[in-house]
């Protein structure tokens, strides 16, 4: 069974700097990954999608990198805003099964 | 981009109400659909899956009786909390794929309270 851990479920920056979210899944029969970003109270916002065959995935200031091999994924975000202050959400597709979300990682970037 | 709307986004009632949730992708036939339950400050818990013109699969100890999921056309699906408790409040999130490896697209959640 597909399990999806994140690393860490907290975190707290100070505005300006560049951090690191980890995701480890435990088997590595996936299609894609993909990261989300969720604001209190509301639905989910797509950030990243990075197909199997993929290394990574860039937007903005965000780089999402895969490796499918070692079930691990990072998203970076550089020069965190308080405006990125979320819990973002790593999850896997297995194939023609739905999504398998982290628990997420609550971010906090103080101004 | 695919866009997936979802009503009413925030409903309160009083216990014994039945509440209807609708799910609709907006600009794309949506051949499969999830329904996901959110408590504070945790993951996203799979209900079920909802094919278009099937019955609905539940997951293990999501009572079928109690959430009602309809799914009569490519665009619409509606999740109806019967009988609806103060257990039962809480966020709930529909999503929408036209299937095989499309992504899934997410509504923006409705938030259910029940008084």
């Amino acid at each position: 069974k597909q399990e999806v851990t994140q690393i860490p479920a907290a975190l707290s920056v100070p505005e300006g700097e560049n951090l690191v979210l980890n995701c480890s899944f435990t088997d590595s029969a996936i299609y894609n990954l993909q990261w989300f970003r969720q604001d209190p109270g509301k639905g989910l916002t797509s950030l990243l999608l990075i197909q199997s065959s993929q290394r990574e995935q860039t937007s903005g200031r965000l780089n999402a990198s895969l490796d499918k091999s070692s079930g691990r994924s990072t998203l970076y975000i550089a020069a965190s805003q308080p405006g990125d202050s979320a819990t973002y959400l790593c999850a896997v597709y297995p194939g023609n099964t739905p999504l398998v979300f982290g628990k997420g990682t609550r971010l906090s970037v103080i101004a | 981009g695919a866009v997936v709307s979802q009503h009413p986004s925030w409903v309160i009632c009083k216990s014994g109400t039945s509440v209807k949730i609708e799910c609709r992708s907006l600009d794309f036939q949506a051949t499969t659909m999830f329904w996901y339950r959110q408590f504070p400050k945790q993951s996203l818990m799979l209900m079920a899956t909802s094919n278009e013109g099937s019955k609905a699969t539940y997951e293990q100890g999501v009572e079928k009786d109690k959430f009602l999921i309809n799914h009569a056309s490519l665009t619409l699906s509606t999740l109806t909390v019967t009988s609806a408790h103060p257990e039962d409040s809480s966020f709930y999130i529909c999503s929408a794929t036209q299937g095989g490896n499309q992504p899934q697209h997410f509504g923006d959640g409705t938030r259910l309270s029940i008084l």
